[in-house]
């Protein structure tokens, strides 16, 4: 199967600008995941859709950050304006599971965006 | 609240020697535990996962890992690195049911000496 894509791989922004990132999950798959991997730290989960329904956003930064899966497939997450901080890899992941035993199922990650921020 | 800490952030080991990484968790319910691996330029792919059925268990490339709720661990151990498991590791935590978020640790880097 195919897996999870994302793009673009790199991204190279001055702070104030805005960026779009893409997704497009495992086929099938229900869940959706964004994650934030800032050098030397694991990922922290940004937003998590299922199907085209916000599950959980409370560490998104709401004020700059924006998150749509408008047919529950394919997804995107908007920066605008941008900061030095949010400097990172963007990791995007899908799951088959639905209900609210999601974590039973292993997450599938895409290769993610390296965003850089000056 | 759930939280993991990985001990080491770089752990060196020679080719062909014990491999272990630890992990410890905190979780106020039982929980989910993973491993994962990221490989440079990579995303995240799982290694193991224990979701409440065997303590010992078996993953991918040779790796395992023991869920010992006494001492809140799940070390990630593999009796004979290979050069090929060069990569970053990372422990995680869910809570069993709900749809609470899955939280990872800092991830321990792993270098394998010829």
């Amino acid at each position: 199967e195919a897996g999870v894509a994302q793009s673009p791989r790199y991204k190279i922004i001055e702070k104030r600008q805005s960026v779009a990132f893409w997704c497009n999950p495992i086929s099938g798959h229900a869940t959706l995941y964004w994650y934030q991997q800032i050098l030397g730290q694991g990922p922290k989960l940004l937003i998590q859709f299922q199907n085209n329904g916000v599950v959980d956003d409370s560490q998104l930064p709401k004020d700059r950050f924006s998150a749509e899966r408008l047919k529950g497939v394919d997804s995107t997450l908007k920066i605008q304006p941008a900061k030095l901080e949010d400097s990172a890899v963007y990791l995007c992941a899908s799951s088959p599971a639905t209900g609210t035993d999601s974590y039973n199922s292993p997450l599938h990650f895409g290769n993610g965006t390296r965003l850089t921020v000056t | 609240a759930q939280s993991v800490t990985q001990l080491g952030s770089h752990v060196s080991v020679s080719e062909g020697a014990l491999v272990l990484l630890r992990c410890n968790y905190s979780s106020s319910v039982p929980p989910y535990l993973f491993w994962y691996v990221q490989y440079p330029n990579q995303g995240l792919q799982l290694l193991l996962k224990y979701t409440s059925a065997a303590t010992l268990v078996k993953g991918i490339n040779g790796f395992e890992a023991e869920f010992k709720k006494s001492e809140t661990s799940f070390h990630l151990t593999k009796p004979s690195a290979h050069m090929s498991d060069a990569a970053e590791y990372f422990c995680a935590v869910a809570p069993s049911g709900g749809y609470q978020k899955v939280t990872f640790g800092t991830g321990t880097k792993l270098q394998v000496i010829p």
